[in-house]
């Protein structure tokens, strides 16, 4: 099945700074979502991103779905972006269940 | 915003016992899914359901797990005789039919989890 691997897996900022987290995966994809599981668990739903550039508020993201790899910035980071930021594919191939990656660890401190 | 509503958001159960969790997805929604999150792990496919039937399911939804939609707005997983490992945070999911030709497949909407302990 199709591979997703994200970089980094932890990342310590303080507040304020800018970050950039990273997606690659390893086939076509159909759907490509970004989401923050918060400390309490739940996934929020930042982007869906199959392709192109989207942004909302501090967050932004970019696929190129021909290169393989989706990019997810936040800027001006604030105590309350620290989680869990997960990447999930749909493969091309007709598949209905999302793939996830492993995840980036962001700690932001005060 | 509608919402995926999952309950419990807590389920605390003895091992070997059966366990239904259940959801309300996106009322014009027509997929439905479930994942699962070992604590510290990645999410996981478990299965999705379109019309009424299984449409994938993945290797860990084996014969101990079931799904159904009992009437038109809920959505159960149950999980027969539990094991220790079952342990987890359950995930529902639904989204809108996809799109176009080819297919565009639409975002896929979480609801907050149900985290099952089994002891």
């Amino acid at each position: 099945g199709i591979q997703v691997e994200q970089s980094p897996p932890d990342l310590i900022l303080q507040e304020g700074a800018n970050s950039t987290l990273r997606c690659n995966f390893s086939d076509s994809v159909n759907n490509l979502q970004w989401f923050h599981q918060n400390p309490w668990g739940q996934l929020i739903n930042l982007f869906y991103i199959p392709s192109g550039t989207k942004q909302n508020g501090r967050l932004s993201a970019t696929t190129v779905a021909t290169e393989r790899y989706s990019l997810l910035y936040i800027s001006s980071s604030q105590t309350t972006d620290s989680g869990v930021y997960f990447c999930a594919v749909l493969s091309g191939g007709g598949a209905d269940g999302l793939t996830f990656g492993k995840g980036t660890h962001l700690i932001i401190q005060p | 915003e509608p919402e995926v509503t999952q309950t419990p958001s807590h389920q605390v159960t003895q091992m070997g016992q059966e366990v239904i969790l259940r959801c309300v997805p996106i009322s014009n929604h027509l997929y439905f899914y479930w994942y699962r999150q070992i604590l510290g792990q990645k999410v996981e496919f478990l299965v999705s359901f379109y019309n009424n039937e299984i449409s994938e399911k993945s290797e860990i939804f084996d014969d101990q797990f079931s799904v159904e939609r009992p009437d038109g707005s809920n959505f159960t997983l149950k999980i027969r005789s539990t094991k220790l490992e079952d342990s987890a945070m359950y995930f529902c999911a639904s989204s809108e039919l996809g799109q176009g030709v080819p297919i565009v497949n639409q975002p896929q909407h979480f609801g907050d989890g149900t985290r099952l302990s089994i002891l």
